[in-house]
């Protein structure tokens, strides 16, 4: 079964870059069946709904929410089984639960999978 | 980007209730739909895909409909363990995917 797992800073400073991981247990980013599917970002921050950060295709491109998009970055290691994202110059407003996700192509791109989820703070 | 607008922005139900909450999409989006369930403290859950295909797993009591830019999701025979936010989300501009505001279930 497909298992999502995200890593990376807890707490970062304004203005410095937010660095996460994604590592998938069970598939295979880039091959089989899984070339139907894409990998994803989304974060819930406190006391407001959920956002569309962005994603990224087994082919390498990514489409990003246009309200970040001058700050993401998001990249695939096929030989790691590992997707990231970089978030440039952030600020409090970016405090929030990062989520990992797949993106189910073969269902309406309905995001199937979910990691756990981590926090994410921006504190001086 | 396809805004979309929940209503109600809360409600509360009593066990056993049907409830229903509309998303409306500022243009079609040709049943690219999906909802999706949160809970404090856990992932987010995909419910529904595509409007009105219920994911494997999910309760009957879950269902989505309409179609257009006017869609809903209706929960029957309200449980306890239902109380959460539900999101819809639209895939159908891929390249600018947008989710609702939130609707906060309580029971």
């Amino acid at each position: 079964q497909v298992q999502l797992q995200e890593s990376g800073s807890g707490q970062v400073k304004p203005s410095e870059t937010l660095s996460l991981t994604c590592t998938v247990s069970g598939a295979r980013l880039t091959s089989g069946r899984d070339s139907w599917d894409s990998w994803g970002w989304v974060r819930l921050p406190p006391g407001r709904g959920l956002e569309w950060i962005g994603y990224i295709y087994h082919s390498g491109t990514t489409y990003y929410n246009s309200s970040l998009a001058s700050r993401v970055t998001m990249s695939a290691y096929a030989s790691k089984n590992q997707f990231s994202l970089n978030l440039r110059s952030v600020t409090a407003a970016d405090t929030a639960i990062y989520y990992c996700v797949r993106v189910d192509a073969r269902n309406h791109d309905g995001f199937d999978i979910w990691g756990p989820g981590t926090p994410v703070t921006v504190s001086s | 980007d396809i805004d979309l607008t929940q209503s109600p922005s809360s409600l509360s139900a009593s066990l056993g209730d049907r409830v229903t909450i509309t998303c409306r999409a500022t243009q079609g989006v040709a049943g690219y739909l999906n909802w999706y369930q949160v809970k404090p403290g856990q992932a987010p859950k995909l419910l529904i895909h595509g409007a009105s295909v219920l994911q494997t797993g999910v309760p009957q009591r879950f269902s989505g409909g309409g179609s257009g830019a006017e869609l809903s999701l209706t929960i029957d025979d309200l449980h306890l363990e239902d109380a959460a936010t539900y999101y819809c989300q639209q895939t159908y501009s891929t390249r600018a995917l947008t989710f609702g505001g939130g609707t906060k279930v309580e029971i």
